[in-house]
């Protein structure tokens, strides 16, 4: 399967534990993105990286939340001292992003998705 | 900022029905690009159309059509003859020219039934 893939599917734990979620992008992707989404809603964007540069991350983001990329190949997105309202799909995507502008289509290559369900 | 608004929550058809998923955005970006993206109940997002801002053409695919109108900031969506297997929650995007992320609307779900 050379898609966009993650793991765990899902992942059930107790309130201010720690919870680490990995995202295998499309081999030659060099963009990686992390969206989170809540039932009944879109995607919101969490975060993205080039390479394993981390350009953007937003405000939904907050200080227990770290998303790393270190080779430029997988990332890592960790949630520490879950809560409640952290209980979402989690989802990465890549792309492939071309030194010229106008070769890039925009379009993301989206994984299944790690559920996270705190109790 | 960039908005994208699926006004309707969920539509429910009866199989072989035409339906139209509605779609406005709201950007300043002169140039940008809209997308439809498909979600099944396994939770991939499915990839299904780009449209640039530059470029109102509308397009057919099969069963699928989309209606770009750029007078009414509209990017509708219609499935022609329905079948059951096309039950997804169904999302609109929009990347600005400048912008490095896509942003959706709520979605809209679609029900079949046979």
């Amino acid at each position: 399967d050379t898609g966009v893939s993650q793991d765990p599917r899902h992942k059930i734990t107790k309130r201010g534990q720690n919870v680490t979620f990995r995202c295998d992008p499309i081999s030659e992707h060099n963009r990686l993105y992390w969206y989170r989404q809540t039932l009944g809603q879109g995607p919101e964007f969490l975060t993205y990286f080039q390479n394993e540069a981390q350009l953007e991350k937003s405000r939904l983001l907050s200080d227990r939340f770290s998303a790393e990329r270190p080779k430029g190949s997988f990332s890592t997105l960790e949630i520490q001292r879950t809560e409640q309202g952290d209980s979402a799909m989690y989802l990465c995507a890549s792309s492939l992003i071309r030194s010229r502008a106008s070769d890039n289509t925009g379009e993301l290559f989206f994984g299944e998705g790690s559920r996270l369900t705190v109790l | 900022a960039q908005k994208v608004t699926q006004a309707q929550t969920e539509i429910s058809v009866v199989e072989k029905e035409d339906v139209t998923l509605d779609c406005v955005y709201e950007t300043r970006d002169t140039t940008y690009y809209l997308f439809w993206y498909k979600q099944p109940p396994s939770g991939e997002l499915v990839f299904l159309i780009r449209r640039n801002s530059f470029d109102e053409q509308n397009e057919i695919s099969g069963r699928y059509s989309w209606n770009f109108q750029k007078s009414t900031s509209s990017f509708n969506f219609t499935i022609t003859a329905s079948q059951v297997v096309d039950s997804a929650v169904y999302f609109c995007a929009l990347k600005g020219e400048y912008g490095n992320k896509l942003v959706f609307g709520a979605g809209t779900i679609l029900r079949v039934k046979s």
